[in-house]
């Protein structure tokens, strides 16, 4: 079984850059790596996803300020958001895609606050 | 970006219960639908894909079934832990969007 554990600070001030790593437990090379984002009291969003070949995929409506990057030696991917807002503030789950666009592993997420 | 949309926002049950959610998407998604389960603190669980898979260690009372626009998650019996929240998701174009959620509860 797959894990995985998202890390990174959990306050982030307004205009400035959010960044997260996750750290996956199997081998990095299997999946598809993707990034997902609950905000309070809403729904759950998909932002994108990395291989391990740098190869990605961003949501639309977040890709002007979204880039991901994967670390094969580290087994860790990472996910950049710059010029956040208080709309960023959401619990950010990482997650392993087979590649069939749905989503079998999951991190316990990170709640990120945009505050100043 | 394909809309869906579940229904009921909230369901009250008891233990026991057979319980239905609905998922509805904006345009045909053929039987690319997966369901979810969430609980605060925990890593989300995947339950079904492909509309009705039930995904590998999850409890056989978990069923999916339906195609199209039109497709529903189905408890036979309602287990202590099975209070959580339910999110469908379509896989059927990216951007892979959810709906908005299924509270069961008490």
């Amino acid at each position: 079984q797959v894990q995985l554990q998202e890390s990174g600070p959990g306050l982030v001030k307004p205009s400035e850059t959010m960044s997260l790593t996750c750290t996956v437990s199997d081998s990095i090379y299997r999946y598809y790596w993707t990034w997902i984002r609950q905000s309070p009291g809403k729904g759950l969003e998909y932002i994108g996803y990395v291989y391990h070949s740098g190869n990605t995929n961003y949501n639309p409506s977040l890709k002007s300020r979204v880039t991901m990057s994967i670390d094969t030696s580290k087994n860790q991917f990472s996910l950049k958001v710059t010029s956040v807002t208080a709309a960023d503030t959401a619990v950010y789950y990482c997650a392993s895609d087979r590649g069939s666009g749905y989503f079998d592993y999951w991190g316990q997420g990170t709640l990120v606050t945009v505050s100043s | 970006d394909i809309q869906m949309t579940q229904s009921p926002s909230t369901l009250s049950a008891s233990l026991g219960d057979r319980v239905t959610i609905t998922c509805r998407a904006s345009q045909s998604i053929s039987r690319w639908l997966a369901w979810y389960q969430l609980k605060p603190g925990k890593a989300p669980k995947l339950l079904i894909y492909q509309a009705s898979s039930l995904e590998s260690g999850v409890p056989p009372r978990f069923s999916g079934s339906g195609s199209g626009t039109e497709f529903t998650l189905t408890i036979s019996s309602l287990q202590p832990e099975d209070f959580a929240t339910y999110y469908c998701q379509q896989h059927n174009s990216s951007p892979w969007t959810f709906g908005q959620g299924t509270k069961v509860e008490i």
